[in-house]
């Protein structure tokens, strides 16, 4: 049915701390799972992305890992930065002829102190 | 290089007015697809196109509709404005639309009253 209204989990931490941010998909046929940043006022930014066929990819402070077993997402980002602080979305591309269309996942706010 | 240019930033429109956005890819770039963003709802697709063809569309209305122009560039317009179709509407363009390599713009901010 419709949701009433989105209430986004919310993930609070220490400047240098690492942080975790998770995400349950839905579609077993998904090949590209990506994550973005949005900041206010701006659009999603691209953060990193793993195909289907990984379980495992690392950038620059940040880690994806993916579970295709439990649809399981998560975003590692080590040594927390307040600039870090956002709404952080996964998305899924199902590939084939699911052409542009991504589909979120609800995000998740991201506050980092000081 | 530019990025993903969307146009206008914000907008103020009265129910039952129609709205055109307008979204400039980023050179080379193909594909662009439209989002809608709401507190209620997230992020939802609204459709794509490609070498100026709808390929791809969500679950949304008629009044939503869209063109892409031989530049690439491409508009989209809402019809009868309701007061739900107050969101953030954002585009994204990317070389072939499909993969993982998906620019988006900063978005218009449309307000119905």
């Amino acid at each position: 049915g419709e949701s009433v209204g989105l209430h986004l989990p919310t993930l609070s931490v220490q400047e240098g701390d690492n942080s975790i941010i998770n995400c349950a998909y839905s579609n077993s046929a998904s090949d590209y799972f990506i994550w973005y940043k949005q900041e206010s006022g701006k659009g999603p930014q691209f953060i990193i992305d793993i195909r289907s066929n990984m379980d495992k990819r690392q950038g620059q402070r940040v880690t994806v890992l993916l579970n295709k077993t439990v649809k399981h997402l998560s975003l590692q980002i080590a040594a927390t930065q307040p600039g870090d602080s956002a709404v952080y979305f996964c998305a899924e591309n199902a590939g084939g002829t699911s052409y542009g269309k991504l589909t979120f996942g609800q995000g998740t706010i991201l506050t980092v102190h000081p | 290089k530019a990025g993903v240019t969307q146009t206008p930033r914000y907008l103020i429109k009265t129910r039952g007015q129609q709205v055109t956005l307008s979204c400039s890819p980023i050179s080379g770039h193909r594909s662009v697809s439209w989002y809608q963003q709401t507190p209620g709802q997230g992020l939802q697709f609204l459709f794509e196109y490609f070498s100026e063809t709808q390929r791809n569309k969500g679950n949304f209305p008629g009044r939503f509709s869209g063109r892409q122009f031989s530049n690439s560039r491409s508009e989209m317009n809402v019809s009868t404005l309701e007061l739900g179709d107050s969101a953030l509407y954002l585009c994204a363009s990317s070389l072939i639309g499909q993969g993982s390599g998906y620019t988006f713009g900063s978005g218009t901010r449309l307000t119905v009253v």
